[in-house]
This record gives C-alpha cells, structure tokens and sequence, in this order.
C-alpha cells in the first residue's frame, strides 16, 4: 500500500510552546489529508480535513486556532498546536488516501510539560 | 454520540482458531466500510473493505461481512495467528467524503 510518514514521533515540549508536526504521502499525491487524534484507550477521532491550496476544515468542537492546519502541496501537510497545554498531549497521526482507502501515517506522540 | 461501535473491548482466541470482531453503526447513510489493524504508537494498517453494495468480502484469512438491515459487520479472521494480536478498528465512512468514522477498537488476543 501507499506510504504516509510523520515526524517527529515523538516530541515532548513545554507548556505555552508550539509544536509542528508534518504528514507527508511519500509515493502519492494527497490533495486531502486528514488529522486524527487518539487518546489513550479510546478511538481515533478526527480533527481536521486538510485541503491542499485552500482551508482546512475542521470538526465540530476542534479549535481552528489551536490546530493550524497548512497543506502547502500535494504531498505535504502540518499540524501546529500552538500554545500547548497539558490536555492536548496525545497521539496525532495523518492519513491519506486514494478513494475510500486511506493510509495512516505512524503517528506522532505529544507529551506537553 | 457514537455512530460506530465495537461493543467488545477484548477478545480472546486460540491459535488457528477463528476470531469474530463485530462493529455496529447507526448511520443508515454510511455506505462503504473498513477494518484497521493498529499497534501501540503505530498507525493504523488497512486490512479489508466492503461497499454498502456487497454483503462479503474475502482477502485471504481476511473475511469481513456486511448485514445492511441490522447495521452490522463483522470482521473473520480464519485461522487466527499469534501476530494477528493487535487492536482493531472498524471505520465507516459517507461516499465521496473520506472521512473516516472510527468504532471504539477491539483489543484481540491470539494465544499460542
């Protein structure tokens, strides 16, 4: 299948710090790519649409401000938390796809501080 | 409000034999269903699909089916292989959107 990658893997940073985090699709083109986000124990919920050339758009109940969402071409998308705090430690990962089937890039453990 | 469900947390089966996850949904209008294997800290791996059209679908020990009228798939994994052992997912989604709907996981055990 397709090959989605992220970094970093992991990151750990310190509260109010911002954190970017990259999705790239390494053997296709995306011009949408999606943002999900795992909580220990729980689903994989999605955050974020991310549209290459246009806005993202978001989810009921995720803060476009906090969750700045650039894809700035068809094989690239970022994730900014900005001002990070303690509740938005989690497991982010990407994905993208063709047609129905996406591929899920390995994730990106946040540990904010 | 959770529109896709896996009821069992965990599941537990004998190598080589067969293991049965189960997903619900409520949305009669999702019309194309997936099923996701996923590691701690890893990315959830594609492993089989079903369109609202079809009733089954075989790939291998991979056999997901497809129940419209009680909004019920279930995924078959025949025979179970202590690498099978992982969580898995079920995720339905709306044509032409692509956005994933995740149920809950099942964490599946396969002992040797």
């Amino acid at each position: 299948g397709a090959v989605v990658s992220q970094h970093p893997s992991r990151v750990i940073c310190k509260s109010g710090t911002s954190v970017k985090i990259e999705c790239r699709s390494l053997d296709f083109q995306a011009t949408t790519m999606f943002w999900y986000r795992q909580f220990p124990k729980q689903s994989l919920m999605l955050m974020a649409t991310s549209n290459e050339g246009s806005k993202a758009t978001y989810e009921q109940g995720v803060e476009k401000d906090k969750f700045l969402i650039n894809h700035a071409s068809l094989t690239l998308s970022t994730l900014t938390v900005t001002s990070a705090h303690p509740e938005d430690s989690s497991f982010y990962i990407c994905s993208g796809g063709v047609q129905e089937t996406q591929y899920f890039g390995p994730g990106t453990r946040l540990l904010v501080l | 409000d959770q529109q896709v469900k896996q009821n069992s947390p965990s599941l537990s089966v004998q190598e080589g034999r067969i293991s049965i996850l189960n997903c619900d949904y409520t949305n009669s209008m999702f019309d194309y269903f997936l099923w996701y294997k996923k590691y701690p800290a890893e990315g959830p791996t594609f492993l089989i699909s079903i369109s609202s059209i079809k009733d089954k679908n075989e790939d291998g020990r991979f056999t997901v089916f497809l129940n419209k009228s009680a909004k019920h798939l279930s995924l078959h994994i025949v025979p179970s292989q202590p690498g099978d052992s992982a969580v898995y997912f079920c995720a339905a989604i709306f044509s032409g959107t692509y956005k994933y709907i995740f149920g809950t996981g099942t964490r599946l055990k396969v002992l040797a």
